[in-house]
């Protein structure tokens, strides 16, 4: 079975600091992962989706990496803002479980103004 | 852009009643899944749903049903609901065009408070 493991679990960076999180997987063979931003109490906003057959992703101040082969994926948010605060998921559908996303862990990330 | 609509937004019951969750996917998505979120945890997946038909099951309890209609929205129902239930419900939907362009869109739970 698949699992995700994202660490740390929790980060405090000052305000426009640049900064990496990471998440790592057991199995190789994924279709896709995607890297989710929750706030407390709410829902999941996708931020950023990587296709097996893609290495990285871009968005705005955001920067997803996809590396199978060694079972990890990080997320690099550049000039880090206060308005970054919240918890970073990394979810993974792979062919076992492909009407399944596999989520890890979490990193809560603080952005110090 | 439409997103995925969940009712309620909070719903509070006591210990053996039963509860029904809605999720409206997003127009043209053909693959529902339903999370359970309790505090400071991750998402744990619950089951989900493919054309209407089910098509994976996770930790859902037994006491814990689901069902996708024809117009795609999908209920989960739970009876004899346990102070443990209490959290946050999710649904996700996405449309299984290229599997690996798949992208889960997800609704902004239902917070379930079992007394």
């Amino acid at each position: 079975k698949q699992e995700v493991t994202q660490i740390p679990a929790a980060l405090s960076v000052p305000e426009g600091e640049n900064l990496v999180l990471n998440c790592s997987f057991t199995d190789s063979a994924i279709y896709n992962l995607q890297w989710f931003r929750q706030d407390p109490g709410k829902g999941l906003t996708s931020l950023l989706l990587i296709q097996s057959s893609q290495r990285e992703q871009t968005s705005g101040r955001l920067n997803a990496s996809l590396d199978k082969s060694s079972g990890r994926s990080t997320l690099y948010i550049a000039a880090s803002q206060p308005g970054d605060s919240a918890t970073y998921l990394c979810a993974l559908l792979d062919p076992i479980g492909a009407n399944n996303l596999f989520f890890g862990t979490g990193t809560r990330l603080t952005v110090i103004p | 852009a439409a997103g995925v609509i969940q009712s309620p937004r909070h719903l509070i019951k006591e210990k053996r009643e039963t509860a029904t969750l809605k999720c409206y996917p997003i127009p043209r998505h053909d693959t529902v899944y339903w999370y359970q979120q309790g505090p400071g945890q991750d998402p744990q997946f619950l089951i989900s749903f493919y054309e209407k038909m089910q098509s994976d099951k996770g930790s859902i309890p037994d006491r814990f049903s689901a069902q996708q209609f024809s117009d795609y929205h999908s209920e989960l129902n739970m009876s004899s609901l346990e102070l443990g239930d209490s959290a946050l419900y999710f649904c996700a939907s996405s449309h299984r065009d290229r599997v690996m362009n798949t992208e889960a869109f997800f609704g902004q739970g239902t917070r379930l408070t079992v007394v």
